[in-house]
């Protein structure tokens, strides 16, 4: 159980265009979503959280008018990139908690997207 | 604020060697600790994870690690590693209160083990 889904893996754009990344908790009720980026060597960084049916609590320093969170209902969150760049190309990482229960410290992670963009 | 700090970047062993990786956390209440590993390709997976009770917390594969709260840290064990277990390890904390809040990781640790 607890299986966080992301789609897609990776993919490929064009600079200018737009991206959309779905999560989806499968087989759990998910009313907080969080977001990371993960640069090549580096450690994943806390981009937002995500909560279901409110506005998204973006970190310092992500442009929220860039990177569009959505969470409508408790099994799916989506990050839009939009008018991505080359320098939005990274790996992003979507990680779920359980709503409420034994297992509601706990985090369940996507397998991530690669955004390449051109 | 919480930070993590994970000594060892890159670590290079060979199949049967013990391993350690040192992880130091700052944060000055109760924590959750998490160890995840990501082997290539794939996505985090949780190795093991400490919120109270015994410090010496056993996960999957055969991998330990041990909270130590007077040095901030839970550096991660392993007796004898496996050509299997090259990876990237990740050590997380969050504020023992804060079960809705985010994960804070350290930078990772690559492992490659020769066999």
């Amino acid at each position: 159980g607890a299986v966080v889904s992301q789609h897609p893996s990776w993919v490929i754009c064009k600079s200018g265009t737009s991206v959309k990344i779905e999560c989806r908790s499968l087989d759990f009720q998910a009313t907080t979503m969080f977001w990371y980026r993960q640069f090549p060597k580096q450690s994943l960084m806390l981009m937002a959280t995500s909560n279901e049916g409110s506005k998204a609590t973006y970190e310092q320093g992500v442009e929220k008018d860039k990177f569009l969170i959505n969470h409508a209902s408790l099994t799916l969150s989506t990050l839009t990139v939009t008018s991505a760049h080359p320098e939005d190309s990274s790996f992003y990482i979507c990680s779920a908690r359980v709503s409420g229960g034994t297992r509601s410290a706990e985090a369940f992670f996507g397998q991530g997207t690669r955004l390449t963009v051109v | 604020a919480q930070s993590v700090s994970q000594h060892n970047h890159h670590v290079i062993l060979s199949e049967a060697a013990s391993l350690e990786l040192g992880c130091n956390y700052s944060y000055g209440g109760t924590v959750n600790l998490f160890w995840y590993v990501q082997y290539p390709g794939q996505h985090l997976q949780l190795l093991l994870k400490y919120f109270s009770g015994d410090p010496l917390v056993k996960g999957i594969k055969g991998f330990e690690a041990e909270f130590i709260k007077s040095k901030f840290s839970f550096n991660l064990r392993k007796p004898s590693v496996q050509w299997s277990d090259t990876a990237e390890y990740f050590c997380a904390v969050r504020g023992g209160n804060q079960a809705g809040t985010a994960l804070i990781f350290g930078k990772g640790t690559t492992l490659s083990v020769s066999s």
